[in-house]
């Protein structure tokens, strides 16, 4: 069974903190994704990763970078938390194709105070 | 450039009643178009996708969406709500690279009424 794991289902943390979101998938997927989730926003794409070290910009950056180390992990930085960053954080991953599913991890909502 | 369009953020219906929720794309290829469902503090799972063969697309819960590229549309139908469907509903298409990011429709909230 696919799984898409976050390390944190909420997290709280101080405006100016650096915050580390964690992903790991186990399937062996190529391309992993991180999104924000706002309400009447839907889902917009901060970051993608379509190979180890390989990673570009989705519609967000800007506050935003993250880190693919190893195939099966995809982490999210924010390098000095503000308050607008408050939000839920989805990781996902998927096969190469356009046609394949993604996968998605169960969220992360983040507070930042 | 591809895009999505969910009419109605929020969908109130009846416990039994038919369920529609309406998704226009935009794109200058043909599309591959998904449709996923967010129960309240989870993730998106996977309802059902179109890649080209079936116009009629099963998907699980009895959930079901036809894809009329006349009308750029994939919306999202059940004949009889249940209470459990209450939930967000997001229609995605996926951009045709070999990354195949998904853009996501803004999300349609669905209610179900006893």
């Amino acid at each position: 069974d696919v799984k898409v794991t976050q390390s944190s289902r909420y997290l709280v943390k101080r405006t100016g903190e650096k915050v580390f979101l964690e992903c790991v998938q186990d399937m062996d997927h190529e391309n992993m994704f991180w999104y924000r989730q706002d309400p009447g926003l839907g889902l917009r794409l901060i970051y993608f990763s379509y190979d180890v070290k390989m990673k570009e910009k989705g519609d967000i950056p800007e506050g935003y970078s993250v880190s693919r180390e190893k195939k099966e992990r995809f982490s999210l930085i924010l390098e000095s938390a503000s308050t607008n960053q408050t939000s839920m954080y989805l990781c996902a991953s998927k096969v190469g194709g356009a046609k394949n599913i993604q996968y998605f991890g169960a969220g992360t909502r983040l507070s930042v105070l | 450039a591809q895009s999505v369009t969910q009419l109605g953020s929020h969908v109130s219906v009846s416990e039994g009643a038919l369920v529609l929720l309406r998704c226009n794309y935009s794109s200058s290829v043909p599309p591959y178009l998904f449709w996923y469902v967010q129960y309240p503090n989870q993730g998106l799972q996977l309802l059902l996708k179109y890649t080209s063969a079936a116009t009629l697309v099963k998907g699980i819960n009895g959930f079901e969406a036809e894809f009329k590229k006349s009308e750029t549309s994939f919306h999202l139908t059940k004949p009889s709500a249940h209470m459990s469907d209450a939930a967000e509903y997001f229609c995605a298409v996926s951009e045709s690279s070999n990354t195949g990011k998904l853009i996501f429709g803004q999300g349609t909230t669905l209610q179900v009424k006893p």
